[in-house]
């Protein structure tokens, strides 16, 4: 069965710095792999996803994820943080027509 | 609908009673879910309908949860016998079969008291 594993609950960092929340998934098939984004007091929306082909994913605001199929992993990234994307971030996975799993999320606070 | 629409946004019951949450997927979308997403505890799925096929009920954490799927559109989950641990936001997406991503509606805020 398919499980999401984020590996940090928490991630503090300053305005400006690079940030990575990490996802490790589990699957014996191939998977489509989500990003959401919870912002204070706001519903999920689509941060980005990877279906198939290049393994480097852009999404929005800025952010980017790489899956690697080796590592089983499909790790978040930004460049420089501003204080709005101070949210809770959820990774997913999904096996093609299966139901829809998350993991427990990491609460990125962003400093000044 | 433009989105995935959640009723009541909020909801206060009392400890034994029964309550029913509403979703109305997005128009033409074959899949729906159910989660339930209490303080610190992530995403933690209830159920999910796919088409005709018979719904995945395997996330549900007691008998007093049940859901249905009217006509392949609306769904009502139903907890029977509140309890106080049952206090969470409740939330629904749809997704269409051959799109992969889901949308979630804004969610339903049960408090149990």
């Amino acid at each position: 069965a398919q499980s999401v594993t984020q590996l940090d609950s928490q991630v503090p960092v300053f305005e400006e710095a690079p940030v990575e929340l990490r996802c490790n998934y589990s699957s014996s098939v191939s998977v489509y792999l989500f990003w959401y984004v919870q912002y204070p007091n706001q519903g999920l929306q689509l941060l980005l996803k990877y279906l198939s082909g290049s393994t480097l994913v852009k999404g929005i605001n800025g952010f980017e994820a790489e899956f690697n199929k080796s590592q089983t992993s499909f790790h978040l990234r930004k460049p420089s943080v501003h204080i709005s994307d101070t949210a809770e971030y959820f990774c997913a996975v999904s096996e093609e027509g299966n139901k829809l799993v998350f993991g427990a999320g990491t609460i990125l606070r962003v400093k000044s | 609908g433009a989105g995935v629409s959640q009723s009541p946004s909020n909801k206060v019951t009392e400890k034994g009673k029964d309550v029913e949450l509403r979703c109305d997927p997005i128009s033409g979308h074959t899949a729906l879910y159910w989660y339930r997403q209490s303080l610190g505890q992530g995403l933690e799925f209830l159920i999910y309908f796919q088409g005709n096929s018979a719904p995945d009920k395997s996330g549900l954490p007691s008998d007093r949860f049940s859901a249905e799927r009217t006509g392949g559109s609306v769904s009502t989950l139903t907890i029977q016998r509140t309890q106080q641990e049952d206090s969470a936001v409740y939330l629904c997406a749809s997704r269409w079969i051959g799109v992969t991503e889901a949308f979630f509606g804004q969610g339903t805020r049960l408090t149990v008291v």
